[in-house]
């Protein structure tokens, strides 16, 4: 079956400082990736839409200067959070979609735990 | 937009009863439904789902049953198991893309 990959499961940083999040599509090409944010107890937020080539597209009051999205090839999107603050502490977690065979289904990827001090 | 409402938040049920989780959506052109069981600090993960097409699905112990005229659509648990406890999320896909709005949850507990 589809498999994403992402990385790092978990990542704590210094208030200030960037983290970039890196969402694999292993076994198949993700024309589409999207990216959600969810808090503790909480749904899944989407914040993002990227299409691999294109700028992405964010949902609104998503910051896109601080929640930098490339998708630079079919299967890597990366989300980068610039001068990361602690309320930016969150799961975020990416999720894959090839349109041109999909039935819709997504694949997430497995999350990834930011921890910003 | 598709906006996704789910209830109820937390739902307690003995092991072996039955537990249904129900979302209603807003736009009458979603056309596919997903509901994902997601444990603590993991990924979701799909466990069934239903196109606008049809009006019931299952998969052994688990059922969605889909009506379109009031854009609603539920999930049916049957003979609960304490491995079932989880947070339980249904989605809905915003029409004319692969966006999925997804509900708020449902943490539910199977008690031994």
């Amino acid at each position: 079956g589809a498999v994403v990959s992402q990385h790092p499961s978990r990542v704590i940083c210094k208030s200030g400082t960037s983290v970039k999040i890196e969402c694999r599509s292993l076994d198949f090409q993700a024309t589409t990736m999207f990216w959600y944010r969810q808090f503790p107890k909480k749904s899944l937020m989407l914040m993002a839409t990227s299409n691999e080539g294109s700028k992405a597209t964010y949902e609104q009051g998503v910051e896109k200067d601080k929640f930098l999205i490339n998708h630079a090839s079919l299967t890597l999107s990366t989300l980068t959070v610039t001068s990361a603050h602690p309320e930016d502490s969150s799961f975020y977690i990416c999720s894959a979609i090839d349109e041109y065979f999909s039935n819709y289904g997504y694949t997430f990827g497995s999350g990834t735990r930011l921890t910003v001090v | 937009g598709e906006n996704v409402e789910q209830h109820p938040s937390t739902l307690s049920v003995q092991e072996g009863d039955s537990a249904v989780i129900k979302c209603t959506y807003s736009d009458s052109a979603s056309n596919y439904f997903p509901w994902y069981k997601q444990e603590l600090g993991k990924r979701p993960q799909l466990i069934i789902d239903i196109r606008s097409n049809v009006g019931e699905k299952k998969d052994q112990r688990i059922a969605v049953t889909l009506n379109k005229t009031a854009k609603h659509f539920s999930l049916h648990i049957t003979e609960t198991q304490p491995e079932d406890s989880a947070v339980y999320f249904c989605a809905a896909i915003s029409s004319g893309t692969y966006k999925y709005i997804f509900g708020t949850g449902t943490r539910l507990k199977v008690l031994a």
